[in-house]
């Protein structure tokens, strides 16, 4: 199957630092890639889309210019928690789409003191 | 997005038993699928459902595509120990720019 990547896969920072994640497709390209954020003993919940060459589209109640989105490459995207808070602390993940379904990656655990 | 209806909540089962979980949704979906999520990991997708009344099997592991477009389970059969982890169902619509709608997750236990 197809193969996603995260980096880092945890990462501890101070409040008011801007943390950034990157999200790889290995062995395909995805024109489009999508970023979420899942709280303990919840289901993923989406936070925005990510397409190459494009502005992300953000899900209502997703600030954009706290999350920002980048996706330079076809296999590469970027999340950058701006001036993190300790309630942006959660686990995020990305996925890639592929063929009518989606790759996720191993998530980044944040944790913001 | 829509929340898809995900049954049961949590499951604790002894090994050797058979399991059964199902989605349902209020709207159509192109696509189903089922993902596994073990604790501190992204979610492994386990089964891909394209086409109404579709059954597909992987492995121990048997998904089907509701008549409807509105529906979906997925079952496992003679459980073991590493069977344990969150069961996710997501419906995809293409319309909808690809986003994957989420049930709220099965929680498996599976006891010795």
């Amino acid at each position: 199957g197809a193969v996603v990547s995260q980096h880092p896969s945890r990462v501890i920072c101070k409040s008011g630092t801007s943390v950034k994640i990157e999200c790889r497709s290995l062995d395909f390209q995805a024109t489009t890639m999508f970023w979420y954020r899942q709280f303990p003993k919840q289901s993923l919940m989406l936070m925005a889309t990510s397409n190459e060459g494009s502005k992300a589209t953000y899900e209502q109640g997703v600030e954009k210019d706290k999350f920002l989105i980048n996706h330079a490459s076809l296999t590469l995207s970027t999340l950058t928690v701006t001036s993190a808070h300790p309630e942006d602390s959660s686990f995020y993940i990305c996925s890639a789409r592929g063929e009518d379904t989606q790759y996720f990656g191993p998530g980044t655990r944040l944790t913001v003191l | 997005g829509q929340q898809l209806n995900q049954s049961p909540q949590s499951m604790f089962i002894q090994e050797g038993e058979d399991v059964s979980m199902n989605c349902t949704s209020s709207s159509i979906f192109n696509t189903w699928l089922w993902y596994k999520q073990d604790p501190g990991e992204g979610p492994v997708l386990l089964i891909a459902l394209y086409k109404a009344g579709e059954l597909t099997s992987n492995g121990r592991l048997t998904a089907q595509f509701g008549i409807t477009r509105k529906d979906s389970f997925l079952n496992i059969s003679a459980s073991i120990p590493s069977d344990v982890g969150i069961y996710f169902c997501a419906g995809l619509k293409s319309s909808s720019g690809y986003a994957l709608n989420f049930g709220k997750g099965t929680s498996l236990l599976v006891t010795p």
